[in-house]
């Protein structure tokens, strides 16, 4: 296991529903990310957040909202979506700031969405 | 515009091969490349991480190779095993450590 759990870990939701996905991470880390995997399309980075602050938002749809209450946890608050967001939904963290080397990622197992 | 691209994007191997993946990058500056491995339905985990002084590193049956002047990386795979069978992903971390990733290549070990 990586120490990054996800959930749920598949989850049906038709375009006018709200939902959340949830992500935990049990390394300790300081930074965490929602990256966005589309069959036969590289992984797509979202949101990244350090130290609890959005540092980066890859210019997503505003019907994607995230929240980062505290450094182990991260979520993915989803309304009004389309069949095209239909993907996996993959959270990471890190450990940013140590100069030198290289800061890894490490991934949860994604939250496979569907959007009817 | 940086991008990585993998070749080939798919791969199909008997049992106990070996077998080369290849990652072409366009990201300048570079400051490392990674391999990941990626099974279905699980997020990527990390093979090997490169920086530009490194050319070859290893884990386990995985060799990653690094040359920094073509801007080429190759993943290795010896005797293949079953369990080998999921995406790789290469990997290109550049200016501000920003990720670029490549589109994986989906390999199957057959038995």
């Amino acid at each position: 296991e990586t120490g990054v759990t996800q959930t749920p870990r598949h989850l049906v939701m038709g375009m006018t529903n709200k939902k959340s996905l949830k992500c935990e991470q049990h390394l300790g880390h300081n930074a965490m990310y929602w990256y966005k995997q589309s069959a036969k399309k590289p992984l797509e980075l979202m949101f990244v957040y350090n130290f609890k602050e959005q540092t980066e938002n890859n210019s997503v749809p505003s019907r994607f909202s995230p929240e980062c209450p505290n450094s182990s946890h991260l979520f993915l608050h989803l309304h009004t979506l389309q069949p095209e967001d239909s993907a996996l939904y993959l959270c990471a963290s890190s450990q940013d700031g140590d100069t030198g080397v290289p800061d890894t990622q490490y991934f949860g197992p994604g939250t496979r969405l569907t959007v009817l | 515009k940086n991008q990585v691209e993998q070749s080939p994007q798919s791969l199909i191997i008997l049992e106990g091969k070996n077998c080369t993946l290849q990652c072409n990058y366009t990201v300048s500056p570079f400051s490392n490349l990674r391999w990941y491995k990626q099974d279905t339905g699980r997020g990527p985990v990390s093979l090997t991480i490169m920086t530009f002084s490194e050319n070859t590193k290893s884990n386990g049956r995985y060799t990653a190779t690094l040359d920094a002047d073509t801007k080429q990386s190759s993943l290795h795979i010896t005797a293949s095993q079953l369990s080998d069978s999921a995406s790789y992903i290469c990997v290109v971390s550049g200016a501000g450590n920003m990720l670029t990733f490549g589109g994986g290549t989906r390999l199957m070990v057959k038995p």
